[in-house]
């Protein structure tokens, strides 16, 4: 089983609104990464998470605030988003969280966020 | 630093077409490579992979061999269907960077026609 999953699967939410992207993996993964993809672009890398511990931020805008609970789930809040943050936030997992290159990412169906 | 190159789409086939994705790479270390497929509305799915030198991935009719000796894992399949149209990312983790750092090609957008 490689299944990442994500909630929700759409949102749509306001400038001053916050909310929160959740993802769960239960394939014993001990890194977890957070992306954003715009239309018909690459994903970007916004954070990865090894051992529950947040190892690399890109970055990102404080405005998102990547949390990891325990080694299955990943939370990204939002807080105070802009209109050019709507994308699909893509959350991802993968055994080896020192990063060898053979190790394989998996990636959940996203959530499509709208700031209106 | 490392990167990848994909050719350019959109790409348009008949159906049972061949399909050949270009994919061209630079890496300083010894990299894997990867093949990502994007279906309409959905996240990325493994499609396959190669480790080292030589491998071959394959999986549902595609196939890819890294190639060290001219950088490249270019994506082939015999007889294309419609339900292949997606978009197509290739991309490399060269293992050098904490956190398993995925470099990804522009994708390559596939339109399969009946």
């Amino acid at each position: 089983d490689t299944e990442v999953t994500q909630t929700p699967k759409h949102l749509v939410m306001g400038m001053t609104n916050k909310k929160s992207l959740k993802c769960e993996q239960h394939m014993g993964h001990r890194a977890m990464y957070w992306y954003k993809q715009k239309a018909k672009k690459p994903p970007e890398l916004m954070f990865v998470y090894s051992y529950e511990k947040l190892s690399i931020n890109e970055s990102v805008p404080s405005r998102f605030s990547p949390e990891c609970p325990n080694s299955s789930l990943l939370n990204l809040h939002l807080h105070a988003l802009q209109p050019e943050d709507s994308a699909l936030y893509l959350c991802a997992s993968s055994q080896d969280p020192l990063g060898t290159a053979a190790d394989t990412q998996y990636f959940g169906p996203g959530t499509r966020l709208t700031v209106l | 630093g490392d990167s990848v190159t994909q050719m350019e789409g959109p790409v348009t086939l008949s159906e049972e077409a061949f399909l050949t994705i270009n994919c061209t790479y630079t890496a300083t270390g010894y990299p894997s490579l990867f093949w990502y497929v994007q279906y309409p509305g959905e996240g990325l799915q493994l499609l396959l992979k190669a480790t080292k030198a030589d491998d071959k991935g394959s999986n549902k009719g595609f196939e890819a061999t890294y190639r060290k000796e001219t950088t490249s894992f270019h994506l082939e399949k015999g007889s294309v269907q419609v339900s292949d149209s997606a978009v197509y990312f290739c991309a490399l983790s060269d293992g050098n960077n904490q956190g398993g750092k995925l470099i990804f090609g522009q994708g390559t957008e596939l339109s399969v026609k009946p």
